[in-house]
């Protein structure tokens, strides 16, 4: 069965400072897609990035990266020069074949000046 | 260009009454999903259609809870007889394309509060 499991359930990091958010993922289908969404407190779900399984590189968005390590099945999320405005919920999602979005419990983040 | 809106952003029933929860997909998307989160939990997957099509309900409770999307207008999820236990956040995410690489875009969500 597809899973998506995040094992930080909070993390805390010093603004201008980088933070990795783990995520390990579970399919036996050979074509899905791993998305990160921000939740601030206001509540919406924000796309943050996405990386496909064919894909080469890891994806970047602006200070947005993902660690994608397919033999380990993991797509840890890492964000660099933290800013004030990143506190959030950070949740990782997988969408395969079904389309739906299987999501993880998410990690809340906290930056600190 | 206007993101997924959903309507109305709260909502306070009491219980035993219905729920109406309307959503509006992105400009050129004809695929709508609909995911429920619980406090302090993800979210998670309830519905998919496609306009005047239910693609996938596997998520969707038995009872009281029903979905659509037609040709004209929003996507309508509809809750009969609310139960405390359905107060939660609903979202409504849409895509152009039904794919695993297509990004969904989420809605600001209804917060059901059942009193």
């Amino acid at each position: 069965a597809q899973k998506i499991t995040q094992t930080q359930p909070g993390m805390f990091v010093q603004e201008k400072e980088a933070v990795t958010l783990d995520c390990t993922y579970d399919t036996s289908d050979p074509s899905y897609g791993l998305f990160w969404y921000k939740q601030p407190s206001s509540g919406e779900m924000i796309f943050l990035i996405y990386q496909g399984s064919y894909d080469q590189q890891n994806a970047t968005e602006g200070r947005y990266s993902l660690n994608f390590q397919k033999a380990r099945k993991s797509a840890n999320l890492v964000i660099s020069a933290s800013q004030l405005g990143d506190s959030a919920m950070y949740f990782c999602a997988m969408r395969d074949n079904t389309d739906k979005l299987i999501f993880g419990t998410g990690t809340r983040l906290q930056v600190f000046p | 260009n206007a993101g997924v809106m959903q309507n109305p952003r709260h909502l306070v029933r009491r219980r035993g009454q219905e729920a109406r929860l309307r959503c509006s997909p992105m400009k050129g998307h004809s695929h709508v999903y609909w995911y429920r989160q619980l406090p302090e939990e993800g979210l998670k997957f309830m519905v998919y259609l496609q306009k005047e099509n239910i693609i996938d309900e596997s998520g969707m409770p038995k009872e009281r809870f029903s979905a659509e999307f037609p040709k004209e207008g929003p996507s309508i999820l509809r809750i009969q007889q609310v139960v405390r236990g359905d107060s939660a956040a609903y979202f409504c995410a849409s895509s152009p394309l039904r794919d695993s690489t297509d990004t969904q875009y989420f809605g600001p969500g209804t917060r059901l509060t059942v009193l």
